[in-house]
């Protein structure tokens, strides 16, 4: 069955430094995902893509965040200068279109550790 | 903007079918209702989504009441894999983002 790849599984960084997470999508699908979750809370949007542009974004993905999928194939999330509170699982996800691609396929996520 | 009420959590016994119910009163003609779930610290699981009519994969089944107002997943032979977090999500089909509430940590047990 397709998956959505996600590397690394675990990353720590400096606060204050750049981080980029990727993630490979299903190859055949055209819209793309970020979220993530604070240990303990609820999953969050941060942006969705399609185009090659960004369709929506939440509050949450501020001008720290950028997103970029350069290759046609990989999809990053870029944090300029990483927070504390930016410590969290990142997931992307990607979907389909057409009959019966309504589901979005998680990848199993990143966890980021700023200290 | 919570659209949709589900219970904090719940208890099956493995083998016995699960029943989660989710309310969402406020659903428009337009929306969809959509089940996911989370396992420990997985990336969410697309389950089954349906507008009127009861679904039913592989997975499980999703009842939808008449009026649209409230639908109930099945799981028909719980088992301790499917000990999760599911959450009921309402979403027109054609918005650009899935919003994840705090939903239903269900446990199965042996």
């Amino acid at each position: 069955e397709p998956e959505v790849t996600q590397t690394p599984s675990h990353q720590v960084t400096q606060m204050g430094q750049e981080v980029i997470l990727r993630c490979v999508p299903i190859s055949n699908h055209l819209y793309f995902y970020w979220y993530r979750q604070i240990l303990g809370q609820k999953v969050e949007f941060l942006v969705s893509f399609y185009n090659n542009e960004i369709s929506e974004k939440s509050e949450i993905f501020d001008d720290q965040f950028s997103v970029e999928r350069p290759d046609g194939s990989n999809f990053t999330l870029k944090i300029r200068s990483t927070k504390l509170e930016d410590s969290a699982m990142y997931f992307c996800a990607s979907k389909g279109m057409g009959q019966g691609a309504d589901g979005y396929t998680f990848g199993s996520g990143t966890r980021l550790t700023v200290v | 903007d919570a659209k949709t009420t589900q219970p904090p959590s719940m208890d099956c016994a493995e083998g016995r079918a699960a029943n989660l119910p989710c309310n969402h009163s406020t659903i428009s003609g337009n929306e969809y209702v959509y089940w996911y779930r989370q396992i420990h610290s997985q990336g969410p699981q697309y389950i089954i989504h349906g507008l009127k009519n009861n679904e039913t994969n592989e997975m499980a089944s999703l009842i939808i009441t008449e009026d649209r107002k409230s639908s109930t997943l099945i799981l028909p032979h719980a088992t301790l894999r499917d000990t999760a977090v599911y959450y009921c999500i309402v979403r027109w089909r054609m918005d650009n983002d899935m919003r994840f509430g705090a939903g239903t940590r269900l446990t199965v047990k042996p």
